[in-house]
């Protein structure tokens, strides 16, 4: 069964810190990767995607992809409050158009 | 341009009674998805539809539920009859046609079967 794996947190991290989040996923043949952000009582917001090896930036969001290891991260620069919320790794598999939700990792920024 | 539109926003039924969930994708999309989200099992792949036909159902939890998709631009989700174990919020998604696309979710609607 394809999996993806979050550390359900909840993550602690200063004002002004880096934040950093990890997902590992189980299936070799996986194209696509997501970082969806929930705030409590709102629906999923895609904030980044990557498709190939290495590293994206978009602002203060860095996602960091290894196929090898079968492993994807979110660094978050300069956290604010507002960046606390639950963040939600996704994969798309080769086989199929959906996509697999890990369960998230509950952020939280403190002043 | 507009997002995915679901409604309603809020549902409180009783026990046995039907509901009826809707969805209105974006436009031009041709992927929709329907997702439960409960804090116990977190974000649950329900059922989507690929150009109007189900493609993969396989997440729906029984017969009560179904889920039809008559055109490009509305789906709904219907469950009958409802149980209080069907307490969750159900969002709608929507995605492009072309490969690695992600998906974009609605507001959500939250039910309440008391």
């Amino acid at each position: 069964q394809k999996e993806v794996e979050q550390n359900s947190g909840p993550l602690s991290v200063p004002e002004g810190a880096i934040a950093s989040l990890n997902c590992t996923y189980s299936d070799r043949g996986s194209q696509s990767f997501f970082w969806y952000r929930q705030y409590s009582g709102k629906s999923p917001e895609l904030i980044m995607s990557i498709y190939s090896n290495g590293d994206k930036e978009d602002g203060r969001f860095t996602a960091q992809l290894n196929k090898a290891s079968q492993y994807v991260s979110l660094l978050i620069r300069d956290s604010q409050p507002s960046d606390s919320a639950t963040y939600l790794c996704a994969v798309r598999y080769s086989s199929a158009s959906k996509i697999i939700f890990g369960s998230g990792t509950r952020l939280s920024i403190r002043p | 341009d507009a997002g995915v539109i679901q409604s309603p926003r809020h549902e409180v039924t009783e026990m046995g009674q039907e509901v009826t969930l809707r969805c209105k994708p974006i436009s031009g999309h041709d992927y929709l998805f329907w997702y439960r989200q409960t804090m116990m099992r977190g974000l649950e792949l329900l059922i989507y539809f690929n150009n109007n036909v189900p493609i993969d159902d396989s997440g729906m939890p029984e017969d009560r539920f179904s889920a039809k998709m008559p055109n490009a631009s509305f789906s709904t989700l219907k469950i009958q009859p409802s149980e209080p174990r069907d307490s969750a919020v159900y969002f709608c998604a929507s995605s492009p046609s072309r490969a690695q696309q992600a998906q974009y979710f609605g507001p959500g609607t939250r039910l309440t079967v008391l």
